[in-house]
């Protein structure tokens, strides 16, 4: 079956950048998107369709792709951001796939 | 504000079959911009996509789960149904609603999330 891999952890400083990639084989075909999820909480859409950003989404969320692999950056990171961070995308049949997720610290 | 609520047993005995049911307030589920679907996520693990359908009832079930699970829509009640039958101790999870605008398995709009426990 078809799977996105995502790194455990990133641990970064406030203020600094985190990024946390997601790899999969069919993401040049389909979008791929990124949750946020805090403890207790439902995931909440930080970005879409590989690079757009919901409304009420601080500018310091980011999103790319490059082939096979796409990107969540986190500029500047602040106290707030710490939480488990999930991708997902579709494999080539249209069903949806999640990334194992990655836990955010900020140290 | 588009709101989402989960409802449904808390409880369910193996074997038997998971029924829940999302409210969807402050939005109209016949929207032909969007689809509706359901996500669950086993207690300390990750993030499993079940299944999602349009207004017209249009399916979209995860190979994995598609001999069991059933997913409806009632315009009329505004709201849309998921069945899980024959379940186990792994179906274990809390069960979250959403809707999602563009890709079918997406979720833009999450509900609050409903725990269901597998016991006998």
């Amino acid at each position: 079956s078809y799977e996105l891999t995502q790194p455990p952890s990133v641990s970064v400083s406030p203020g600094q950048t985190a990024r946390i990639t997601c790899s999969g084989d069919a993401l040049p075909k389909q979008y791929a998107y990124w949750y946020q999820q805090k403890p207790g909480q439902a995931p909440v859409l930080v970005i879409y369709k590989d690079s757009e950003r919901p409304s009420g989404i601080p500018e310091r969320f980011s999103g790319s792709s490059s082939g096979t692999t796409v990107t969540l950056t986190i500029s500047g990171v602040q106290a707030e951001d710490e939480a488990d961070y999930y991708c997902q995308s579709a494999d080539s049949s249209g069903t949806g796939v999640f990334g194992g997720g990655t836990k955010l610290t900020v140290l | 504000q588009l709101q989402l609520q989960e409802s449904g047993p808390g409880l369910v005995k193996p074997s038997e079959t998971l029924s829940l049911t999302c409210t969807v307030s402050g939005g109209s589920i016949s929207s032909s911009s969007y689809y509706w679907g359901w996500i669950r996520q086993p207690p300390g693990k990750g993030l499993e996509w079940i299944g999602s359908i349009y207004y017209s009832g249009s399916t979209y079930y995860n190979p994995s789960l598609k001999s069991r699970v059933t997913i409806s829509v009632d315009t009329s009640k505004n709201q849309f149904s998921l069945k899980l039958s024959s379940v186990t101790a792994a179906d274990t999870a809390v069960y979250y609603c959403a809707r999602a605008v563009y890709d079918f398995w997406s979720g833009h709009y999450w509900g609050q999330g409903t725990l269901v426990t597998v016991s006998s």
